[in-house]
């Protein structure tokens, strides 16, 4: 049981390049979440999914896109990256409230990735 | 717009001190309230509060939520290095079509100084 794993854990990008970040988790866990954390700024919620195929706005979403098409899998992608977009990456996911009576959210390790 | 306020964003203690970390909150539709606690890496979960009044413990951590003045609490007693971490600090609110997000405040630095 690996829990959330991400890759890549580092890269570097310059400006305008893409790339697509991947999160993996092997808990059946019906929602997934991607999250920023910047110095200063604690984690923000770029995008989240609360299943297979649906994708939903958080915070901060502008300049990133997602998607869901299978429950395990939720991608993270740039498609045209900038240095604000310099920043660590961490991957989420949890069962839904009540199934479980939990919320608990499970973390993966990061992706640092800077743009230049 | 939800908020999360943590204080003090940082904090040095000596071993074995006891420390309290804060954590207030404005959140619609209110569910409940995470601690985290981040070291080098991804956060991992201390506890989950919904009730007022009634404190978890693990340890020598305990934490505290009061629902009408809108805050929680986070002590530590007996300090040791290994718990020099970022304490986070989470809300979670009804964002609508059925779904539940997170709001974190900025954490609280932590060291704890041999």
């Amino acid at each position: 049981n690996a829990g959330v794993t991400q890759t890549p854990k580092f890269r570097v990008l310059k400006t305008g390049q893409s790339m697509t970040l991947l999160c993996a988790q092997d808990m059946n866990h019906e929602y997934m979440y991607w999250y920023r954390q910047d110095p200063g700024m604690g984690l923000r919620l770029i995008h989240y999914s609360v299943g297979e195929g649906t994708t939903a706005k958080g915070e901060v979403p502008d300049g990133y896109n997602v998607s869901r098409l299978k429950k395990q899998n939720f991608l993270l992608g740039l498609e045209s990256a900038a240095p604000s977009q310099t920043s660590v990456y961490f991957c989420a996911s949890s069962y839904v409230f009540g199934a479980r009576g939990t919320y608990e959210q499970y973390f993966g390790p990061g992706t640092r990735l800077t743009v230049t | 717009e939800d908020k999360v306020v943590q204080s003090p964003l940082s904090l040095v203690v000596h071993e074995g001190d006891t420390v309290t970390l804060n954590c207030s909150y404005e959140v619609t539709n209110f569910r409940s309230l995470l601690w985290y606690k981040q070291e080098k890496k991804a956060p991992t979960f201390l506890f989950m509060l919904t009730s007022s009044g009634i404190e978890k413990k693990s340890g020598r951590l305990s934490s505290i939520l009061d629902k009408k003045e809108l805050f929680s609490i986070l002590n530590i007693t007996a300090t040791q290095t290994g718990d020099s971490a970022v304490y986070l600090c989470a809300v979670e609110g009804y964002s609508g079509a059925g779904s539940y997000q997170l709001t974190f405040g900025k954490g609280t630095k932590l060291s704890v100084i041999p």
